[in-house]
């Protein structure tokens, strides 16, 4: 089942602009992570960010967690041609030795536009 | 690059017949797991493999199984393949902190 669910499905955005994802999330998690996908290839790790932690940056990602609203955005700014991907949220509720499993949204196809 | 390596990158099977996909883990991870993604969804969990054991395993049927092996590698097999096995199969490791998932670049499996 899918626990994530971003918003827009797509987005579409000139060269330059900031680029706004977000994502809603339905039961307790004990951290949040934003992964990338070019064209149906693997998925790539971009950021984690722990229940406790409110913003997280690294480069020109900035990712925001409200745990009691259950959502989370990622912003991309100054966006290039090359950040065109699908962009996924996953939330990992594993608890104490069990299995560690991420559960995805369907996600945000970017698209920008140079 | 994650060091994540998935073989073979394309297959195409018909329906009933049984696939095998592979998986190296990156250098030092004990943990591997195996997604399904189909068209147009987000990755759904199917099982998890920690030191040679299944750890864990989503809502998939028995005929969905597989094997870790001592260096960590993992196998992902599917028996009686249906026409909704099609998808994109993803393979990650995990290292000891187990926070962050290293993907693969997935098997595209079509069954016809």
């Amino acid at each position: 089942s899918q626990q994530g669910e971003e918003d827009p499905q797509a987005l579409s955005i000139q060269e330059g602009e900031n680029a706004t994802m977000n994502c809603s999330y339905k039961t307790s998690i004990n951290n949040l992570q934003w992964y990338r996908q070019n064209s149906g290839r693997g998925l790539v790790h971009l950021i984690l960010i722990r229940s406790n932690e409110r913003e997280k940056h690294s480069g020109r990602l900035r990712v925001t967690l409200d745990t009691s609203k259950k959502s989370s955005s990622l912003l991309i700014t100054a966006s290039r041609a090359a950040d065109t991907a699908s962009y996924f949220c996953a939330t990992d509720e594993s608890s104490g030795a069990g299995s560690y499993q991420l559960t995805f949204g369907k996600g945000t196809k970017l698209s920008v536009i140079p | 690059e994650t060091g994540v390596t998935q073989s073979p990158t394309h297959l195409i099977k018909t329906r009933g017949q049984q696939v095998t996909l592979r998986c190296s883990s990156q250098s030092g991870h004990n943990t591997v797991s195996w997604y399904q993604q189909a068209l147009g969804q987000g990755p759904q969990f199917i099982f998890q493999y920690y030191r040679e054991e299944e750890n864990g395993r989503g809502n998939f049927p028995p005929r969905f199984s597989g094997l870790q092996f001592p260096n960590y590698s993992s196998e992902l097999n599917v028996n009686a393949l249906e026409l909704d096995d099609s998808a994109l199969y993803l393979c990650a490791s995990s290292g000891r902190d187990r926070e962050t998932a290293f993907f693969g670049q997935g098997t595209r499996l079509t069954v016809v």
